[in-house]
């Protein structure tokens, strides 16, 4: 069973702060997804990672950046935290290089991180 | 932008009875439709997806169907269960890239 850890669950961090959110798979997946989940808006995309070293802007990059060393890590930060990015952020990864679309390739979400930045 | 809109935001059902979950999509060029589930305080999980060669997929209680013409798919729960309670969300992909873009979600009340 595919397992993706993020590295916490609940963090609360102080206005201009550099925060680290950290995602691991354990399955070899070439695809890497930040998300961040607010009600009403459903799941927009920050960013994501098609192979190691590579990184595409999602819907909503601004404010944070990514890094993906390794294959089976992916980390999200945020510079300098603001209060408007107080949020549930959920990583996921799939398996099928270069395309989600595929039948066999569904997105394996993370339990997700509550940040709340006071 | 291309977005997915999703219908209704909340829907409260007898169990037993079914339920039925609307999503209309604008990027012509979607190609896949997947449906995730999200239990309270859990991660999203995919239940059911269909891509745009095929007009209808069923498995066991739940179905999914596609309109290219209309760009719209609908959720279809039958024989609704408390387990069911969730918030489901659908997505449709952005042309045939990896991006999904979601629809904002349906919190799906299971009464007694």
């Amino acid at each position: 069973d595919v397992k993706v850890t993020q590295s916490s669950r609940y963090l609360v961090k102080r206005t201009g702060e550099k925060v680290f959110l950290e995602c691991v798979q354990d399955m070899d997946h070439e695809n890497m997804f930040w998300y961040r989940q607010d009600p009403g808006l459903g799941l927009r995309l920050i960013y994501f990672s098609y192979d190691v070293k590579m990184k595409e802007k999602g819907d909503i990059p601004e404010g944070y950046s990514v890094s993906r060393e390794k294959k089976e890590r992916f980390s999200l930060i945020l510079e300098s935290a603001s209060t408007n990015q107080t949020s549930m952020y959920l990583c996921a990864s799939s398996r099928t290089p270069g395309n989600v679309g595929s039948y066999n390739s569904p997105l394996h979400f993370g339990n997700g991180t509550r940040l709340t930045v006071t | 932008g291309e977005n997915v809109e999703q219908h209704p935001s909340t829907l409260s059902v007898q169990e037993g009875d079914s339920a039925v979950i609307k999503c209309t999509y604008s990027d012509s060029a979607s190609n896949y439709f997947p449906w995730y589930k999200q239990e309270l305080g859990k991660r999203p999980q995919l239940i059911i997806d269909i891509r745009s060669n095929v007009g209808e997929k069923k498995d066991q209680r739940i179905a999914v169907t596609l309109n290219k013409t209309a760009k719209h798919f609908s959720l279809h729960i039958t024989e609704t269960q408390p387990e069911d309670s969730a918030v489901y969300f659908c997505a449709a992909s952005l042309g045939g890239n990896y991006q999904l873009i979601w629809g904002a979600g349906t919190k799906l009340i299971i009464k007694p």
